[in-house]
Formats: structure tokens, C-alpha cells, sequence
């Protein structure tokens, strides 16, 4: 059992370049998260969904897109990577308790 | 209270000592309470998620409580270990949507041998 799966671990972009951050699950959970973690910051929401087809913003959702096409995977994009998008990002599905990725620190330069 | 507290912000103890942090968080429309262990360069791993007021839960050395009336919730460790030094974490949920945690900054602990 995979549980959630977050590619890559660890990712340098340049202002302006675009990305995408991968996240599976395999538990047939409906629920998934991405989040960001700055120092000495908690964890922020960025986007989530509550099931295949939908999803909602959270608390700093600019500069990232999401998508759910399958219960399955819940991709993020930054478009337009800026520096102040260089953080640690974890992305999580649940239906009770959360179950966290292994988290993907990018830096933008 | 609006969002989710949680004090101390980090702690020093001797391995063997016993010892609790607090969770504050709001207490109207409450739905669930979530505490969390999240060690250095890992992902949080859940250890507890509570909805009713009174509840106490318990897992081998470590336990927590729920006061919905009042808005906290405790979490305590019996024994301390060095392999209990983490950041402990807490989210609640409101009914009003019960799928966005709240989260705290978390409680630092660190067990020395």
C-alpha cells in the first residue's frame, strides 16, 4: 500500500518557469490537499478537492492551478514560478485523518 | 479564539519525564480535532482525530482529550523517549466545512537521553 505518493523531492525553477507537482493516492480516499510550509510558518492550504471534478481555493491560492480528473491524482501548477513560491509543498488525501506525501522542497531562483 | 493555538511553542524535557501541551481552537460550529506527530524531515503522521466533547484517546505513551464547550484540547506523554522529540500538531474543523483543517505553528518538543 502506497498511500500518497508526491514527485519530485526536491526541485530548483527560475523566475518564470512553470512546473508541475504530482501527487497519487491509492487509498480511494475523496479528499485531497495541497499545502505549503514556510518557516515558522503552520501549514497553509492552497488548493483542495473534495471528490473527482471539484475542487476549491484555500487560504494562499495565487500563482498555482489544481485539477482533479480521477480520484486518484490531484497535480498542482505554478505557472509563473516567483521566489516567494520557494517553500516546502505537501500534498494529502483523507477521509478521516489526513495522510501526508513525502513533501517537495522548491526553491525558485 | 479564531484560530488554532497551541502553547508551549517548544519544549525541553529529560527522557522519563511526563509531560502535556495544549490546543486551543474555536469552539463554536466545532466538528473535529486532529493531533498530529511530524518528525524532522519526514511528513505528519496522524495520531488522533477526536468530535466528541470528553473523549480521551490513547496510543501506547500518549493520550489526548477533547473540551469542545471550552475550546481545548490536551495531549500528554508518559515516560518521554527520545524518539518522541517531534513536532506535535494540532487542526480542528468546523461543521461549517469540515474538510478544510485549521492547523497550529505546533509544539517542538525535544527528549534528552
Amino acid at each position: 500500500n502506497a498511500g500518497v505518493t508526491q514527485t519530485p523531492k526536491f526541485r530548483i525553477l527560475k523566475i518564470g518557469q512553470s512546473m508541475t507537482l504530482q501527487c497519487t493516492q491509492d487509498m480511494n480516499h475523496n479528499y485531497m490537499y495541497w499545502y505549503r510550509q514556510d518557516p515558522g510558518m503552520g501549514l497553509k492550504l492552497i488548493y483542495y478537492s473534495v471528490g473527482a471534478g471539484i475542487t476549491d481555493k484555500g487560504e494562499v491560492p495565487n500563482g498555482y492551478n489544481v485539477s482533479r480528473s480521477t480520484t486518484e491524482d490531484f497535480p498542482l501548477r505554478l505557472e509563473l514560478a516567483a521566489p516567494s513560491q520557494t517553500s516546502v509543498y505537501f500534498c494529502a488525501s483523507s477521509n478521516t485523518e489526513a495522510f501526508f506525501g513525502q513533501g517537495t522542497r522548491l526553491t525558485v531562483v | 479564539i479564531l484560530n488554532v493555538e497551541q502553547s508551549p511553542q517548544s519544549l525541553h524535557v529529560q527522557e522519563g519525564d511526563s509531560t502535556n501541551f495544549t490546543c486551543s481552537f474555536p469552539s463554536s460550529n466545532f466538528y473535529a480535532l486532529h493531533w498530529y506527530r511530524w518528525e524532522t524531515a519526514k511528513s505528519p503522521e496522524a495520531l488522533f482525530v477526536m468530535t466528541l466533547n470528553g473523549d480521551e484517546k490513547k496510543k501506547g505513551r500518549i493520550s489526548a482529550t477533547l473540551n469542545t464547550k471550552e475550546g481545548y484540547s490536551y495531549l500528554y506523554i508518559k515516560g518521554s523517549q527520545p524518539e518522541d522529540s517531534a513536532t506535535y500538531l494540532c487542526a480542528s474543523a468546523n461543521a461549517g466545512n469540515n474538510r478544510k483543517l485549521i492547523w497550529g505553528l505546533g509544539t517542538s518538543l525535544a527528549v534528552n537521553p
